[in-house]
């Protein structure tokens, strides 16, 4: 069974920095890219961040780009974001997605549970 | 950016009714790379659609998607209790966008 589990959610204040880490069983991790989707309060899905199957090629959306870094380590089956320059607006559920395929243009088939970050003083 | 319109907002419907859900693309989506999710309160989304039309491992038929170009829609045949949830489309041909969201309530 295909699993996806998020960690490293926290409250933090404006400017902060922040690492989250989601960790997947059940399938070959090596074999699929990997993306971050997240979800502010009451709102509809954003997609974040996507990271090839061997981590070589990353893609950020504009609201992110230049704070938010995506990474894997293929050893450890784990995908992480690393987020820094923290906003308000970054304040959101914050899952890690499957992608279908190994380059991160398909859809995303799996989906873990979630972690809540919050960016508030 | 392919921006994605959601019509309706929010649909309100009874138990086996058909729901119709319309996603339009402000350009042209390539290989008709639209998806489909449904979204319930406290959940992770799950995967109904890819390639417009091909329902996902362990979707009921009773979930049809079709279109193609700029216009996508999801039917829902015969309304079982547990299809009332937010369903979001989202276009990955061109990286990845999702729709705002249609909100199908229990009328």
């Amino acid at each position: 069974e295909v699993q996806l589990v998020e960690s490293g959610g926290v409250v933090v204040q404006p400017g902060g920095s922040l690492r989250l880490s989601c960790v997947a069983s059940g399938f070959t991790f090596d074999d699929y890219a990997m993306h971050w989707v997240r979800q502010a309060p009451g709102k509809g899905l954003e997609w974040v961040s996507l990271i090839t199957w061997a981590g070589g090629r990353t893609d950020y959306a504009d609201s992110v780009k230049g704070r938010f870094t995506i990474s894997r380590d293929n050893s450890k089956n784990s995908l992480f974001l690393q987020m820094n320059s923290l906003r308000p607006e970054d304040t959101a559920v914050y899952y890690c997605a499957r992608d279908m395929g190994d380059y991160g243009d398909q859809f995303f088939d799996h989906w873990g549970q979630g972690t809540l970050v919050t960016v508030s003083s | 950016e392919t921006v994605l319109t959601q019509s309706p907002g929010t649909l309100s419907l009874s138990p086996g009714d058909r729901a119709t859900l319309s996603c339009r693309a402000s350009q042209s989506v390539s290989s008709n790379y639209l998806a489909w999710y449904q979204q319930k309160p406290g959940q992770a989304p799950r995967l109904l659609i890819s390639g417009a039309s091909s329902r996902a491992t362990g979707i009921p038929s009773r979930f049809t998607g079709s279109g193609s170009g700029t216009d996508f829609t999801l039917t829902i045949n015969r309304l079982e209790p547990e299809d009332f949830a937010v369903y979001y489309c989202q276009q990955y041909g061109s990286s990845h966008t999702f729709g705002q969201g249609t909100r199908l309530d229990i009328k």
